[in-house]
């Protein structure tokens, strides 16, 4: 089935620990997004990447990182610089950062901190 | 100034009853994109519906409906004969040059729909 797969749905972060979130598209997709919902609370955009080896920051990136080295896949770092972590984080995907085009999403990642 | 205004935060109705989310967004670009998103439980967001400016027919799919009205700058979702599977919430986003085709989203409204 082409879609998008997160990994873990679930994780408990310890303070002070790096911990990484998985995501791969089978879509073909040249354009990868992670955005971050807290609760109650509409997306808002981390780091997109327009194409392999390339990313750039979006509106709250500040204590994540980022790696593009496939096309198919996008990983999110938090690192223990982001000092409230505890949210849902999505990965999506669309043909390319062009106008218009849509977007679409995994199914998400829970991350605790413990 | 919210670019994407979703001021219902929460609607509850009863099954079979019709609803309307209101979506009103705020754009100087010409070329712009609306888009409707639902977000069931289980977290995944689903696209709905995409639109561009140019075209502002209303869009008929099944039970759902929506209504874009570039005078009022809205964009609202109307879902007719609700039922239960429709609790959700839903986001309107916009897509807009000025902010480099990222989407920029509504807060959402949390749809209940009451068996």
């Amino acid at each position: 089935d082409g879609g998008i797969t997160q990994s873990p749905k679930y994780l408990f972060r310890k303070e002070g620990q790096n911990v990484t979130l998985s995501c791969e598209q089978n879509l073909n997709h040249d354009a990868m997004y992670w955005y971050r919902q807290d609760p109650g609370q509409g997306l808002r955009l981390i780091y997109y990447s327009q194409i392999v080896n390339d990313f750039q920051k979006g509106d709250i990136a500040e204590g994540y990182s980022v790696s593009r080295e496939k096309k198919e896949s996008f990983p999110l770092t938090v690192t223990s610089a982001q000092k409230n972590p505890t949210a849902f984080y999505l990965c999506a995907s669309s043909i390319d950062v062009g106008p218009g085009n849509t977007i679409y999403f995994g199914e998400g990642s829970w991350l605790t901190v413990v | 100034a919210q670019k994407v205004t979703q001021a219902q935060t929460e609607i509850s109705v009863v099954e079979k009853e019709d609803v309307t989310l209101d979506c009103v967004y705020e754009t100087r670009d010409t070329t712009y994109y609306l888009f409707w998103y639902k977000q069931p439980p289980s977290g995944e967001l689903v696209f709905l519906i995409r639109r561009n400016s140019f075209d502002e027919q209303n869009e008929i799919s099944g039970r759902y409906s929506w209504n874009f009205q570039k005078s009022t700058s809205s964009f609202n979702f109307t879902i007719t004969a609700s039922q239960v599977v429709d609790s959700a919430v839903y986001f309107c986003a916009l897509s807009e040059a000025d902010s480099n085709y990222q989407l920029i989203w509504g807060a959402g409204t949390k749809l209940i729909i009451k068996p």
